[in-house]
């Protein structure tokens, strides 16, 4: 089985300041990894994903992350924070063997201050 | 497309009463997933049918809850009956199986739930 910790439920970061949001996983089979984000009253949506391949992975609106094996670490980044990145997001995994189903964290809330 | 579309957006009822929450998934996609989401317990997969098999209903919390997928293009959550502590809101997702287990999930607006 997969699980998913996101370290710090709230972030807050000021207007322009780099953002990353960590993310760990645990699987004892390689993990897909996913960033989805959350804007208040709507659903999910995808910020980025990794699957095989280059693990400096780059999503919608500025995000990036990086895939790191000997950490099992998938943390999100940002280099300048917006007022409109203001969200909760969700980092989630799943496997070959998961069917198609997701697991996720527990969600860390971004705050932007101005 | 339309996205994954639910209905209603919002329901309010009284504790006893029953509930059914709608789901109409995006045209072709296999996977559809029933999520609820609460303050105290975060995102909790409820139940997911692929091909509307219901594969996994671990996540349902108990025998109040039921869930239907009669075709390809619409799915109910049931919940009979409702008790305060079912107050959250339910998301539904669907996806498109493609041998990539990189496979997107996209979700819908979700239903608020409030049992008074």
């Amino acid at each position: 089985a997969q699980s998913v910790t996101q370290l710090g439920s709230h972030v807050s970061v000021s207007e322009g300041a780099l953002v990353l949001l960590r993310c760990n996983y645990s699987s004892s089979v390689p993990p897909y990894l996913f960033w989805y984000v959350q804007y208040p009253n709507q659903g999910l949506q995808l910020l980025l994903k990794y699957t095989t391949g280059a693990t400096l992975v780059k999503g919608i609106n500025g995000f990036e992350a990086e895939f790191k094996k000997s950490e099992t670490s998938f943390h999100l980044t940002k280099p300048s924070a917006h007022m409109s990145d203001a969200a909760e997001y969700f980092c989630a995994v799943t496997t070959n063997n998961a069917g198609n189903m997701l697991t996720f964290g527990g969600g860390t809330r971004l705050m932007v201050k101005p | 497309d339309a996205g994954v579309i639910q209905s209603p957006r919002h329901e309010v009822t009284e504790m006893g009463q029953e509930v059914t929450l709608r789901c109409k998934p995006i045209s072709g996609h296999d996977y559809l997933f029933w999520y609820r989401q609460t303050m105290m317990r975060g995102l909790e997969l409820l139940i997911y049918f692929n091909n509307n098999v219901p594969i996994d209903d671990s996540g349902m919390p108990e025998d109040r809850f039921s869930a239907k997928m009669p075709n390809a293009s619409f799915s109910t959550l049931k919940i009979q009956p409702s008790e305060p502590r079912d107050s959250a809101v339910y998301f539904c997702a669907s996806s498109l199986w493609s041998g990539d287990r990189g496979v997107e999930q996209f979700f819908g607006p979700g239903t608020r739930l409030t049992v008074l």
